[in-house]
């Protein structure tokens, strides 16, 4: 079944800077690729996501970029907030959506 | 629109006592629903999916069971609580099929077990 590797695990930047966060995939099916922001009780909810004919989606200060051949894909968030504090979680999806174990981010003022 | 209830957002319950957790979607039909645990600090495991009344995939063994009686309505049990099922237990849905579509998640259960 797929398996999905997420790094790092925890993510500190300063306010204003960039954020990377890595995801890698194992079932060359999967053809669906979403990102999650998960504040602390509550329920994930979706940020950008990607298919698998796109190799880069951009919403204002996010964008995601897919490498299929390497079945890598990665969440870039630009110019860094307070409220982009939170838990992230990478996912690919065929019939069913596996997730990465999440990256803390953490934004420094 | 679409919406998903999940019930209760918090419980406490003692070793060994049954459980019943119910998640309810409305505005679409047919749709996949997923049951995801999240230990403290951890990632979203995938318990359990159904792409259909009645049908029902584990994904891991465990002490938890999962129906759905009807088509928009996905129910996690269990008939003795383990110290190890403590967690928060997400429900969730998305578009019928093997689709690119998105996961639309509940608040959300912090089962607590002592």
């Amino acid at each position: 079944g797929e398996n999905v590797e997420q790094h790092p695990s925890t993510l500190s930047v300063q306010e204003g800077d960039s954020a990377v966060i890595k995801c890698t995939y194992s079932d060359s099916a999967s053809n669906y690729f979403p990102w999650y922001k998960q504040e602390l009780g509550k329920g994930p909810q979706l940020i950008i996501d990607i298919r698998s004919n796109v190799g880069e989606k951009k919403d204002q200060r996010i964008a995601v970029t897919l490498n299929k051949t390497a079945k890598h894909f990665s969440l870039h968030i630009t110019e860094t907030q307070p409220e982009d504090s939170a838990v992230y979680f990478c996912a690919a999806r065929d019939d069913k959506i596996i997730f990465g174990k999440g990256t803390r981010l953490h934004i420094l003022p | 629109s679409q919406t998903i209830h999940q019930w209760p957002a918090t419980l406490v319950q003692p070793v060994g006592s049954p459980l019943s957790l119910e998640c309810t979607v409305e505005g679409t039909s047919n749709p996949n629903l997923y049951w995801y645990r999240q230990a403290a600090g951890r990632g979203l495991q995938l318990l359990f999916y159904s792409v259909g009344i009645g049908q029902i995939s584990s994904e891991v063994p465990q002490n938890l069971s999962a129906s759905r009686p009807q088509d928009r309505q996905f129910i996690l049990s269990s008939k003795k609580l383990l110290l190890s099922d403590s967690g928060f237990y997400l429900c969730a849905w998305s578009v019928g099929g093997i689709g690119n579509t998105e996961a639309f998640f509940g608040q959300g259960t912090r089962l607590t077990v002592v």
